[in-house]
């Protein structure tokens, strides 16, 4: 069955980057867009921006843009989210999900941020 | 920034029928999409493209559409049914932004 598994939790500095990975199995990776979308504590969901597998294009959310960078790995069917310049508004559980029949028909399990210096 | 409205809350009783409404000024020119989260879990797809359910979706739950406003409609409300409910749409900017409504919590007792 179609999986989506993230990395696991991190901890980081105020002003500092990470990088989540999710990775895609049991289907073609190439042929679906895959969506970030984060939700902090209590909070609702935010979409955050999508990468084209094929292509490696991105779209991002304008709240993002400059900040976050969405990139792939075609050999091992992994996309990344990358988010550089921290702050504890940026603490979350981070999700990919994938664009198949429709846009979030299967999740990954979510990785929570931690920001605390 | 685009931005979809939803209600905060929807409360109703076991058996009875819950509708979760989604304002949005590019609605009908973009498809909407319903997302059911439980405490502490992923979301998962209810609704798409306005009224398909995916396979394994209760056909309890249904999706409708009319003007700028899209509806989630919860037909004989089950205690499991009680969660936060999230509309996702795209504007219409070209650059496929996409966005998610404010949330709904529906609570079943």
């Amino acid at each position: 069955q179609v999986q989506l598994v993230q990395s696991g939790a991190e901890v980081k500095k105020p002003g500092a980057s990470v990088t989540v990975s999710c990775k895609a199995s049991a289907y073609t990776f190439t042929n679906y867009y895959i969506h970030w979308v984060r939700q902090a504590p209590g909070q609702g969901l935010e979409w955050m921006g999508r990468l084209n597998p094929n292509s490696g294009g991105t779209n991002y959310a304008q709240n993002f843009q400059g900040r976050v960078t969405i990139t792939r790995d075609t050999s091992i069917s992994t996309a990344y989210m990358e988010l550089t310049g921290l702050t504890s508004a940026d603490a979350a559980v981070y999700y990919c999900t994938r664009e198949g029949a429709a846009t979030g028909d299967h999740w990954g399990q979510g990785t929570l941020v931690t920001v605390s210096s | 920034s685009y931005e979809l409205t939803q209600p905060p809350s929807v409360s109703v009783s076991p058996g009875q029928t819950a509708r979760i409404t989604c304002s949005g000024d590019t609605f009908p020119k973009k498809y909407a999409y319903w997302y059911q989260q439980k405490s502490g879990q992923a979301p998962v797809l209810v609704i798409y493209e306005d009224a398909k359910r995916p396979s394994g979706i209760p056909e309890r739950f249904s999706g409708s559409s009319s003007g700028t406003m899209v509806t989630l409609t919860i037909s004989g409300a089950q205690v499991e049914d009680e969660a936060d409910y999230y509309c996702y749409s795209t504007d219409s900017s070209g650059n496929h932004r996409g966005v998610f409504g404010t949330g709904t919590k529906v609570t079943v007792l």
